[in-house]
């Protein structure tokens, strides 16, 4: 079964700064099924990007989701003070659907 | 956009059922896969399994031993049941729609906490 790690556990950023925000796999994976999700407080995850590349309906244009093979990245160019959440990334290949741990992104 | 809301019992004692419903708005079940994911307090997202009108659900092989998902065409909602229920089972439990085309959730309802508690 493959596993996903999400690191670091905790980004404490100030607002304007750039996010990057790290998820391995146990294996090589497609980037087909990698995904990401935002998730603030009391609320259900939000879809950012799909394919490990491709940003969701509405989406803004400083979220960007890159990487291949075992290694993704989301990467938020300019933190909005709405980006503070935790995000999540999400993997449905061959092993039952999985989610990363999740990555906090708090206020410095 | 789909709309989804979970509905059932916020308290459910141990060893009994827990049993929750979502109901989709419009015409929308046929469509799609529907899934439940569910995120103890604190803690991060577990995916339980997906259902559809047609063919067979399939389930997270942690909980396939407990766990019936189910579809009501006729009431646009689909169900879960999961049953011997301890404290480890305590969680908000979301409802999401599949996009097969993206790989992914596109649609949540907004959770409902269940508690395991006598």
């Amino acid at each position: 079964e493959i596993v996903l790690t999400q690191s670091p556990g905790t980004l404490s950023l100030s607002p304007g700064e750039r996010a990057t925000l790290s998820c391995r796999a146990s294996q090589s994976v497609s980037s087909s099924f990698l995904v990401w999700y935002q998730q603030k407080p009391g609320q259900a995850p939000r879809l950012l990007i799909y394919g490990a590349s491709n940003r969701a309906t509405g989406i803004p244009d400083r979220f960007s989701g890159s990487g291949s093979g075992a290694d993704f990245t989301l990467t938020i160019s300019r933190l909005e003070p709405e980006d503070f959440a935790v995000y999540y990334c999400q993997h449905y290949g061959s092993s039952p659907l999985i989610f990363g741990g999740g990555t906090k992104v708090e206020i410095k | 956009q789909v709309q989804l809301q979970e509905s059932g019992p916020g308290l459910v004692k141990p060893s009994e059922t827990l049993s929750l419903t979502c109901t989709v708005s419009g015409d929308a079940i046929r469509r799609y896969y529907w899934n439940w994911v569910r995120q103890p307090p604190g803690k991060g997202l577990e995916w339980i399994g997906y259902c559809h009108h047609s063919g067979n659900p399939y389930y997270n092989p942690s909980l396939s031993s407990r766990v019936t998902l189910s579809v009501d065409t006729s009431k646009n909602q689909f169900s879960l049941n999961l049953n011997s229920v301890t404290a480890a089972d305590t969680a908000v439990y979301f409802c999401a729609k599949w996009n097969s085309d993206w790989n992914a959730f596109d649609n949540w309802g907004q959770g409902t906490l269940v508690t395991v508690s006598s």
